[in-house]
């Protein structure tokens, strides 16, 4: 069965830092990898997906990932920390053409000091 | 309007009753999905629908029962709600369409809490 598996569940950073939530995924077969961010009250958006091609992703807000197949990986980044970038983030991989069936990690919660 | 509606948004009730949750979309997609979460866990699969007549059970289904009404309209049910069914869940839908990677987009959630 897939896992996904988040390097720490709460990432306390100050504004302005780097920010860098660690996800690794498990599926043997190419996946289609994910990061959600969800605010509070709100529901999951989408911040951005690698499903083939480039490995480094781009995605809403400032925030990129990279995927390296080596290392089974998926981490998100974004260089310049925003209070506005509080929220918890969700890494998620489907594996083949398991389309929307997605396996979540338990999720980051990203504090941002001032 | 949300693409994704999903009611009610909050619900309190009490052990043994019964509870529906239900989803409409407006965005045309025919997969649809119930996910819960739970702090600590992120977000684990109920059940899932590839189209009206196709229902499938996820990775916690015991306890639950879906019905995929319309191609828009999924909604999920808790036939006798127990405290540890309290939390977070999710509708979400997503396309059939290669190269999207079965991006699922999301409901704004139904918070329920079993007494």
């Amino acid at each position: 069965a897939q896992s996904v598996t988040q390097l720490g569940s709460h990432v306390s950073v100050s504004e302005g830092a780097l920010v860098l939530l660690r996800c690794n995924y498990s599926s043997s077969v190419p996946p289609y990898l994910f990061w959600y961010v969800q605010y509070p009250n709100q529901g999951l958006q989408l911040l951005l997906k690698y499903t083939t091609g480039a490995t480094l992703v781009k995605g809403i807000n400032g925030f990129e990932a990279e995927f390296k197949k080596s290392e089974t990986s998926f981490h998100l980044t974004k260089p310049s920390a925003h209070m506005s970038d509080a929220a918890e983030y969700f890494c998620a991989e489907t594996g083949g053409t398991s389309y929307g069936k997605l396996t979540f990690g338990q999720g980051t919660i990203l504090t941002v000091h001032p | 309007d949300a693409d994704v509606t999903q009611t009610p948004r909050n619900r309190i009730t009490k052990t043994g009753k019964r509870i529906m949750l239900e989803c409409s979309q407006t965005k045309g997609h025919d997969r649809m999905y119930w996910y819960r979460q739970d702090p600590g866990l992120g977000l684990r699969l109920i059940y899932y629908s590839f189209d009206v007549k196709d229902i499938n059970k996820g990775e916690i289904s015991d306890g639950y029962s879906v019905s995929r009404q319309a191609q828009a309209k999924f909604s999920l049910s808790l036939e006798s709600a127990i405290p540890n069914q309290t939390a977070l869940y999710f509708c979400a839908t997503s396309e059939t369409r290669r190269g999207t990677g079965g991006e699922l987009f999301f409901g704004e959630g139904s918070r329920l809490t079993v007494l």
